[in-house]
């Protein structure tokens, strides 16, 4: 079945650095989702990307979907303290079900 | 407009006993997911319902776990009887359509603990 595997697992990040988290899928996906997690909430929709080559912004996030529809990254630059939680991405080929990966848990040391 | 409700927010049990998790839907949303998340690992799909259809049950680890969604609103989750392996944060969550570009919608989840 499709798998989604999700890297690093932890980051730990100085206050205003930047860093990235990759996403790759064992299958050509339809689309790939980005949910945040802050620590002790639930996961929440921040992005779904669509096309081949898609690259969107939300302020300092830069999420990005792969020419070949398999991967994706999240960038976040001049990090803050409040980007602390944990981003999962979730991709989706022909069918509804998503597939998460494992997220990446972020830190920010001040 | 209400989000996504789930009940209780946090459940410990014993090697044994019975869990009923209980998920609220986004009113007007016809599909209604539930997810497992094992500490530290990846959340992972149990089934859907559209309306009160079980789409897809094929992530539901075992015959303990059973499903319900009467009438097409609420949703249930029984694990019975639990083990310690059925321990974790369970998701809930609703779309309004239903397809792979479909945006879900969590609730808080229950965090279940099985001593």
């Amino acid at each position: 079945g499709q798998q989604v595997m999700q890297i690093p697992q932890y980051q730990h990040v100085q206050e205003g650095e930047d860093f990235t988290t990759y996403c790759n899928s064992s299958t050509t996906l339809s689309n790939i989702q980005w949910y945040k997690q802050r620590p002790g909430g639930h996961p929440v929709f921040l992005i779904q990307l669509v096309k081949s080559g898609e690259v969107k912004k939300q302020k300092r996030l830069t999420f990005q979907f792969g020419e070949a529809k398999k991967n994706s990254s999240l960038h976040i630059t001049a990090t803050q303290t409040t980007d602390v939680g944990t981003y999962f991405c979730a991709g989706s080929s022909n069918d509804y079900k998503l597939s998460f990966g494992a997220g990446t848990t972020v830190t920010v040391r001040a | 407009e209400a989000g996504v409700t789930q009940f209780p927010s946090h459940s410990v049990i014993e090697k044994g006993q019975t869990v009923t998790l209980r998920c609220d839907p986004i009113s007007g949303h016809d599909n209604l997911y539930w997810y497992r998340r094992v500490m530290g690992k990846e959340i992972k799909f149990l089934l859907h319902f559209v309306k009160e259809s079980k789409q897809d049950e094929s992530g539901m680890p075992n015959n303990r776990f059973l499903a319900e969604r009467t009438g097409g609103t609420y949703s249930t989750l029984k694990v019975q009887p639990a083990e310690l392996e059925d321990s974790g944060v369970y998701f809930c969550a609703s779309s309004r359509g239903w397809g792979g570009s479909s945006i879900q919608y969590f609730g808080a989840g229950t965090r279940l603990s099985v001593l």
